[in-house]
């Protein structure tokens, strides 16, 4: 089966510009979670979805994240505006299971 | 807090046996994972265990659980230059499918 699909898979913003992130879980994984994965660090939960649902946003920066997922399937993450700090790699999981499928990932560089 | 503490660096040599360790907070933890990341790409799920066992092997990869300790250990037989990566040990949070991660051990294997 395909993979978690993530896109752009690398973007170069400047501060306080916008950003969106998009992300196609496996095909029939209603659970999807966004992570927030800075360098020499783990991953850590941005917002969790089940279907087009927000189960779980408490770790989600709301004044300038915001994310949805309108049909239950892609879903985007958007940095609006983006700080020095957001730089990171904003990792998207399905699951299936207790099993969590990693995309690959966007790399997100803020100058 | 919920916290999962891992070494940085791990420097073996191809062949021998490579053990990474971890330590977690949850008790309640249900499942323990091991996830792989290689340079530019997602987390991959290597192997995982469910709370009530102790080991688990599934061929080169050995993980040995000690709960009394909240101690888990991944080792790698014969290891190999591929296996060089990032490894992350993850705990399920509080019984649920949310995913606490470790720092990460890099492992780096010469020949």
């Amino acid at each position: 089966e395909a993979g978690v699909a993530q896109s752009p898979r690398y973007k170069i913003i400047e501060k306080r510009q916008s950003v969106a992130f998009w992300c196609n879980p496996i095909s029939g994984h209603a659970t999807l979670y966004w992570y927030q994965q800075i360098l020499g660090q783990g991953p850590k939960l941005l917002i969790q979805f089940q279907n087009n649902g927000v189960v779980d946003d408490s770790q989600l920066p709301k004044d300038r994240f915001s994310a949805e997922r309108l049909k239950g399937v892609d879903s985007t993450l958007k940095i609006q505006p983006a700080k020095l700090e957001d730089s990171a790699v904003y990792l998207c999981a399905s699951v299936r299971g207790d099993t969590q499928y990693f995309g690959p990932g966007t790399r997100l560089t803020v100058l | 807090g919920e916290d999962v503490e891992q070494s940085l660096f791990l420097s073996v040599r191809e062949g021998d046996s490579s053990v990474i360790n971890c330590t977690y907070t949850d008790s309640s933890s249900t499942y323990l994972y091991w996830y792989k990341q290689e340079p530019g790409a997602g987390l991959q799920l290597l192997t995982y265990i469910f709370s009530n066992m102790d080991m688990k092997q599934d061929q080169r990869l050995t993980v040995l659980l000690n709960k009394k300790d909240k101690h888990l250990s991944l080792r790698i037989a014969d290891t190999q230059t591929g296996d060089s990566a990032i490894y992350f040990c993850a705990e399920s949070y509080y019984n649920t499918d949310k995913l606490i991660f470790g720092t990460g051990t890099r492992l780096q294997v010469f020949p």
